[in-house]
């Protein structure tokens, strides 16, 4: 069964590195999906991608992220200089038809900021 | 700004009862999805619901949308332990709170 991949599992970083999460979305998809979930809290919306570009992003996501989709199956998303309350799961995720169908998501990489 | 309110937060109920989870949101939408998420795990797509009216069953959860009201419930009919688990509502791409329901032998 088809199904997103993330990489790493998990990151433990120093404040102020930057980050490169990676995810391989299933390979028909079309739409791209970043999401954050704080401690098994509420799950945030990021970035939404399309078409090489993005298509919807939130307040969340300012200038110190970025995405990139740099080859044909990976999806990354760079955090430049990360704070301790980037602490986070990231969840990418990935559906055929905008919003019409079901996302899929990675498992997560556990991100952790020290 | 676009609010989506689940409720109960922490559910706790017996095997074999029934109970509804609810999920309102506050602008006019047509689509709304529901997830399931195991601790420590990534999200599960239950349910895609995209009209006014719109009911999906599996197994013992039947999800249903009433746009009007503004307002998507899921029933979980005669509960076993498997069903423990978060359960969040969407609406585009705002998630509900997750409500965090517990079925006890």
């Amino acid at each position: 069964e088809p199904e997103v991949t993330q990489t790493p599992s998990h990151q433990v970083t120093q404040m102020g590195q930057e980050v490169i999460l990676r995810c391989v979305p299933i390979s028909n998809h079309l739409y791209f999906y970043w999401y954050r979930q704080i401690l098994g809290q509420k799950v945030e919306f990021l970035v939404s991608f399309y078409n090489n570009e993005i298509s919807e992003k939130s307040e969340i996501f300012d200038d110190q992220f970025s995405v990139e989709r740099p080859d044909g199956s990976n999806f990354t998303l760079k955090i430049r200089s990360t704070k301790l309350e980037d602490s986070a799961m990231y969840f990418c995720a990935s559906s055929s038809i905008r919003g019409r169908t079901e996302a899929f998501f990675g498992q997560g990489t556990r991100l952790t900021v020290v | 700004e676009l609010k989506v309110e689940q409720n109960p937060l922490f559910l706790s109920m017996q095997e074999g009862k029934n109970y509804t989870i609810y999920c309102n949101y506050s602008t006019t939408s047509d689509r709304l999805y529901w997830y399931r998420q195991d601790p420590g795990k990534s999200l599960e797509s239950l349910f895609v619901l995209l009209s006014n009216g719109a009911v999906k069953q599996e197994g013992r959860l039947m999800a249903s949308l009433d746009t009007k009201a503004r307002l998507s419930t899921l029933h979980i009919t005669a509960a076993v332990h498997d069903l423990s688990a978060t359960y969040f509502c969407a609406v585009t791409k705002r998630f509900g709170a997750g409500t965090r329901l517990t079925v006890k032998p």
